[in-house]
C-alpha cells in the first residue's frame, strides 16, 4: 500500500535541478508532497488531485500523470533550504472520506554550496 | 493557518512505565486525527486513525492494548504507550484533518512530533 519513491537520495550543488518520483501500482485519489527537516514534522508542499495536473510554487513544481499512478516533484535551481527528506503521501479513498493515508519511502535531498 | 501542537516534545522514561502524548488542534476542530511513528531514517508509518467519540482504527501490526488512543474532544487526541520498552523508542507524530485554507478539500496538519526514549 505504501507508494514507492525514487531515488532514495540525491546530492546536489546549489542551483542544480532534481526530480523525485512517486509511483503506485493502483490509481490514486490524490498525491500530497511533503518536506521534512531532521527532527521536525513534515511540512506540506502541495497536493495534486487530477490526472494530468501540474502545479508549482516558486521553483518547486509537481505533476500527476493521466492514469494517476505516478507523480513527480521538480526542484529547479535548488537552494540550500531545499535540503531535507521529501515524502509523497497518497490516499486510497475520496477526499470527502479521508481515512487512509500512506507515506512513500522518502527521498533524502542534500544541497551543498 | 491551522496549528497542531503536541506535548511533550520529548520524553525519557524507564522501561515498563506508561507515557501519554497529547495532540491538540489549536484553532480548528478536527473530527479525525492520525498517529504516526517514525524510526530514524525511515518514513512515517501510520499507526492508527483517531475519530472523535469513537474507537480508533489501528493499522495491521499495531497493538491496540499497547498504544491506547483516546479522542475525547474535537481538539484533543491522546496516545498512551503502555508498559514502554526500548523498542518503542521512536518519533511519534500526530496530524489533524482539517479544511485547507480557501479550499474544499481536507488536508493534514502535522504536530511537531514527540521523541520518546525508553531506557
Amino acid at each position: 500500500q505504501q507508494p514507492v519513491q525514487s531515488p532514495q537520495a540525491v546530492i546536489l550543488r546549489e542551483g542544480e535541478d532534481a526530480v523525485i518520483n512517486c509511483s503506485s501500482s493502483k490509481a490514486l485519489y490524490s498525491v500530497h508532497w511533503y518536506r521534512q527537516k531532521h527532527g521536525e514534522a513534515p511540512v506540506f508542499l502541495m497536493i495534486l488531485l487530477k490526472g494530468g495536473e501540474q502545479k508549482g510554487h516558486e521553483k518547486i513544481s509537481a505533476s500527476f500523470n493521466e492514469k494517476k499512478q505516478q507523480s513527480s516533484l521538480y526542484l529547479t535551481a535548488s537552494q540550500l533550504s531545499y535540503s531535507g527528506t521529501y515524502f509523497c503521501g497518497t490516499e486510497k479513498g475520496p477526499l470527502y472520506n479521508f481515512n487512509k493515508f500512506y507515506f512513500g519511502s522518502g527521498t533524502k535531498l542534500n544541497v551543498k554550496p | 493557518g491551522a496549528v497542531v501542537s503536541q506535548h511533550p516534545s520529548w520524553v525519557i522514561c524507564k522501561s515498563g512505565t506508561s507515557v501519554k502524548i497529547e495532540c491538540r488542534s489549536l484553532d480548528f476542530q478536527a473530527t479525525t486525527m492520525f498517529w504516526y511513528r517514525q524510526f530514524p531514517k525511515q518514513s512515517l508509518m501510520l499507526m492508527a486513525t483517531s475519530n472523535e467519540g469513537s474507537k480508533a482504527t489501528y493499522e495491521q501490526g499495531v497493538e491496540k492494548d499497547k498504544f491506547l488512543i483516546n479522542h475525547a474532544s474535537l481538539t484533543l487526541s491522546t496516545l498512551t504507550v503502555t508498559s514502554a520498552h526500548p523498542e518503542d523508542s521512536s518519533f511519534y507524530i500526530c496530524s489533524a484533518l482539517g479544511l485547507a485554507g480557501g479550499s474544499s478539500y481536507n488536508e493534514q496538519f502535522f504536530g511537531p512530533g514527540t521523541r520518546l526514549t525508553v531506557l
